[in-house]
């Protein structure tokens, strides 16, 4: 079956520090994977996409990296700001799907 | 604004009742997608179109469920005899259709629906 789990499913830290979101799945066969930040009553807007020969891929203070190999990815958020707070989703897209498979989200509450 | 937009963005009805959202797509995009999202989950895939035609359906997709694109530009989701587990945020995207490339879905902002 295929899966997207995220970890930890919510977090809290203080503004400025630095976090990293854990993004696990089940999906073959692998296209791509995306990181989407969602803020609360809004639609999710996109902040990575990676296919699998992409390890790393950057956006301003947010950095998703991707071991295709044991099916993991990271989303890192340096120098963490109020803005931040929000849920963020990993979703993988299936090859030759048109439909994306989302996981749960991790909701980040970025404390002053 | 030339993005992904619905309407209505709120919507409280009571049970039994029929309800239609509306979802306006990027312009020059000819895929559109619904999604639906519960509190603390992420969004479910419910149906997607190509131009008019209805591609694919989920198996969320109730026969109480009905989604139309007439002319492949907005799209229309259709619930009666609405339940109180329908209530949930409806989600629509859209994208292009390219041959290669990430084919991106660019999302709406949603309309929440409350069923009393």
């Amino acid at each position: 079956k295929n899966q997207v789990e995220q970890s930890p499913q919510s977090l809290i830290i203080l503004e400025g520090k630095n976090c990293t979101l854990q993004c696990n799945y089940t999906v073959s066969p692998f296209s791509n994977l995306r990181w989407y930040k969602q803020d609360t009553g809004r639609g999710p807007v996109s902040l990575t996409i990676m296919t699998f020969s992409e390890n790393t891929k950057s956006n301003g203070r947010y950095t998703a990296t991707l071991d295709a190999d044991t099916k993991q990815s990271s989303l890192h958020i340096t120098a963490s700001q109020l803005s931040d707070s929000a849920s963020y989703i990993c979703v993988v897209r299936a090859g030759g799907y048109n439909k994306l498979i989302f996981g749960a989200g991790t909701r980040l509450a970025v404390h002053p | 604004d030339t993005g992904v937009s619905q309407n209505p963005r709120h919507k409280i009805t009571k049970r039994g009742q029929n309800v239609t959202f509306r979802c306006d797509p990027i312009s020059e995009h000819n895929r559109l997608y619904w999604y639906r999202q519960t509190l603390g989950q992420g969004p479910e895939f419910l149906t997607y179109f190509q131009n008019e035609a209805q591609l694919e359906k989920s198996r969320l997709l109730s026969d109480r469920f009905s989604a139309e694109r007439p002319k492949g530009s907005f799209s229309t989701l259709e619930i009666q005899r609405t339940e109180q587990g329908d209530s949930a945020m409806y989600l629509c995207a859209s994208s292009q259709s390219l041959d290669a490339g990430y084919n991106e879905q660019f999302f709406g902002p949603g309309t929440r629906l409350t069923v009393l």
